[in-house]
């Protein structure tokens, strides 16, 4: 299957700084990629789909304006977490896709803000 | 209603026993369906489509019923290796089609 690299795969932050994480399709050219996150004991939640070239569209109650998506090139989005506060301490995964039916998953990148 | 909804489990069963897993979706405009597993800190990984006339990969057979809007997963002779969450996922359809909604997952333990 197709690949997809997370940097950095952990990050521990100061409340009030941001972080960006990126995410890579190292085989494939992926025209949409999706950004989640995961709650301990919970399962993925869709945050937002974001096309190569264009603005990110955002599932409901997830702020834009705290969460900067990028993508940029068919192989590269960016998440950035702007003011990190503890509640957004989360595992964050990523995905592209070339089709819209078959997802490759990142290892994910565990954010921890104190 | 969750879009998504699992067995809660958690699942626990000796190695060599045979377990099923159920999932309902509410979407009735959901088109593709599918499994992954997910291990501890780990990205969920595709185990397998599923497809309207069941199919089988190994140990593993995926059922889907359109009518009933159920999905289940049965898993044949246990190993050990099989300990992991269980997600069902649903592609929502539609204008939204793409998306991908998952089950809260459904805990399985594979013991000696």
């Amino acid at each position: 299957g197709a690949v997809v690299s997370q940097h950095p795969s952990r990050v521990i932050c100061k409340s009030g700084t941001s972080v960006k994480i990126e995410c890579r399709s190292l085989d494939f050219q992926a025209t949409t990629m999706f950004w989640y996150r995961q709650f301990p004991k919970q399962s993925l939640m869709l945050m937002a789909t974001s096309n190569e070239g264009s603005k990110a569209t955002y599932e409901q109650g997830v702020e834009k304006d705290k969460f900067l998506i990028n993508h940029a090139s068919l192989t590269l989005s960016t998440l950035t977490v702007t003011s990190a506060h503890p509640e957004d301490s989360s595992f964050y995964i990523c995905s592209g896709t070339e089709s819209t039916d078959t997802q490759y998953f990142g290892p994910g990148t565990r954010l921890t803000v104190l | 209603r969750k879009e998504v909804e699992q067995d809660p489990g958690p699942f626990n069963v000796p190695e060599g026993a045979t377990v099923a897993f159920n999932c309902t979706y509410s979407n009735s405009a959901s088109q593709s369906f599918f499994w992954y597993r997910q291990d501890c800190r780990k990205e969920p990984k595709l185990l397998m489509s599923v497809y309207s006339s069941g199919n089988e990969d190994g140990r593993f057979t995926a059922q889907l019923n359109r009518a009933s809007q159920y999905i289940s997963l049965l898993i044949r002779d246990s190993k050990l290796s099989d300990s992991a969450t269980y997600l069902c996922v649903v592609n929502r359809g539609g204008t939204s089609y793409g998306k991908l909604t998952f089950g809260q997952g459904t805990i399985l333990t594979v013991h000696p």
